[in-house]
């Protein structure tokens, strides 16, 4: 397998408080992606990063920001999180364009 | 808007029987596609991936194939066993950074 962790696995929260999700990976890919899944959904890309710094947003971006400082480092932040977000987060990295993705483990993130 | 549609939702089989998981997606400017196999609690794992030159992939009981023409691709998985139970989603990559856009996946049942 793929070297993906992403932290927290489980998280409940209250509405409106800022969350952070971590994907980390040890395979020094260049592409990273975070998704949501919601049943009858499938995945959804919310941001992606193809490099260090450089981040762009996906279909469904509003209320998330992304940060990469690092090439292991995808952070997803919810800034004012609300129940909508209630979800399954998971993070993917790529080696090169139109190659497959490899996928973490997933965060289940409830929103009170 | 590419859209991708898996049917049928979910598939309940007795073990033994051969059978086959449709995917279709309304633009046919797509990379290449992707089969995913995700199990209850768990991420994805890559089964196949069949460039938009290609015509099918194989591996083991696994075939998959690609109508890009036609918008359609079909897994076809052979001799099922239970443990072929899970959830198969189809996606394609359209566009630039290997961005995948998943159809909403095929609950498989295989019952001893």
């Amino acid at each position: 397998d793929a070297g993906i962790t992403q932290s927290p696995r489980h998280k409940v929260t209250e509405t409106g408080t800022p969350v952070t999700l971590r994907c980390h990976q040890t395979e020094n890919h260049r592409y990273m992606y975070w998704y949501r899944q919601d049943p009858g959904h499938g995945l959804r890309l919310i941001h992606y990063s193809y490099g260090v710094k450089d981040t762009d947003k996906g279909e469904v971006s509003d209320g998330y920001s992304v940060s990469r400082s690092k090439t292991e480092d995808f952070l997803l932040t919810l800034e004012s999180a609300t129940s909508s977000q209630t979800s399954v987060y998971f993070c993917a990295i790529g080696l090169r364009s139109e190659e497959t993705q490899y996928f973490g483990p997933g965060t289940r993130l409830l929103v009170l | 808007k590419q859209e991708v549609t898996q049917i049928p939702a979910a598939l309940s089989v007795p073990e033994g029987e051969n059978l086959v998981l449709n995917c279709s997606f309304t633009d046919s400017a797509i990379y290449n596609l992707q089969w995913f196999r995700q199990d209850p609690g768990k991420g994805l794992t890559s089964l196949l991936l069949i460039q938009s030159s290609q015509r099918e992939q194989t591996s083991g009981r696994l075939n998959a194939s690609l109508d890009k023409s036609s918008g359609r691709s079909t897994l076809y998985i052979a001799a099922s066993q239970p443990g072929d139970s899970a959830t198969y989603l189809c996606a394609v990559i359209q566009g630039g950074y290997n961005k995948l856009i998943f159809g909403a996946g095929t609950r498989l049942a295989v019952h001893p």
